[in-house]
């Protein structure tokens, strides 16, 4: 079974400067498809960028951006220009491109405290 | 346009007790996927549904069942309640069962047994 790590239980940033949430994954299979959520206080969980295996190319969303290394099995994801708005729980996800069913596998989750 | 819905947004049970969250979908989407979060932890997969069949179930008991409906909305029953059963519950919609569709998630339902 595929595994995520978020080995960083809490970070803190401070308003506009840049912080780098790593995770890792486990998976034997060539195509999947890597996702960052954001989940606020609020508890509703919000989509902040994915990332197909078979694009080199790291996906970039505004301030978001990942380092995805597929051979090291490393989805990084870089916020810069830290708002106050970034703060939540970030969650890693992956889901693979060959099973017929929307199972996602997510990590442990990140706390970012953003300082003013 | 709505987003996902879930009712209600918060439920206490005592142990043994039954219990039946809803989730209606963003129109237009077939698939409705159930997530518990335990606190602390990230979500754990417990069902899809597409097109009123289960598509996919995760490592769950049988207390867990789930169920959608013509409209595409779609109801999780849990019996039997344990206090380990305590948990965001959270409903995902997708337009459909398979691919590189978006999942958009509900605010949840926080359920608390006792």
């Amino acid at each position: 079974a595929q595994t995520v790590t978020q080995s960083q239980p809490e970070m803190s940033v401070q308003e506009a400067e840049t912080v780098t949430l790593s995770c890792t994954y486990d998976t034997s299979e060539s195509d999947y498809y890597l996702f960052w959520y954001k989940q606020p206080p609020s508890r509703q969980m919000i989509l902040v960028i994915r990332q197909e295996a078979y694009k080199q190319q790291n996906a970039t969303e505004n301030r978001f951006s990942v380092n995805f290394q597929k051979a090291a099995k490393s989805f990084s994801l870089k916020i810069s220009d830290s708002q106050l708005g970034d703060a939540a729980m970030y969650f890693c996800a992956y889901r693979s491109a060959y099973v017929g069913f929307n199972k996602f596998y997510f990590g442990s989750g990140t706390k970012l405290n953003v300082k003013p | 346009d709505a987003g996902v819905t879930q009712s209600p947004t918060h439920l206490i049970k005592t142990r043994g007790q039954q219990v039946t969250l809803r989730c209606s979908p963003i129109s237009g989407h077939k698939s409705v996927s159930w997530y518990q979060q335990v606190l602390g932890q990230g979500p754990q997969f417990i069902f899809q549904y597409y097109e009123k069949e289960e598509r996919g179930r995760g490592n769950f008991p049988d207390r867990f069942s789930a169920r959608q409906f013509p409209n595409y909305s779609s109801e999780l029953n849990v019996n039997a309640l344990l206090l380990g059963d305590s948990a965001l519950y959270l409903c995902a919609s997708s337009l459909a069962g398979q691919g590189n569709y978006e999942q958009y998630f509900g605010p949840g339902t926080r359920l608390t047994v006792t």
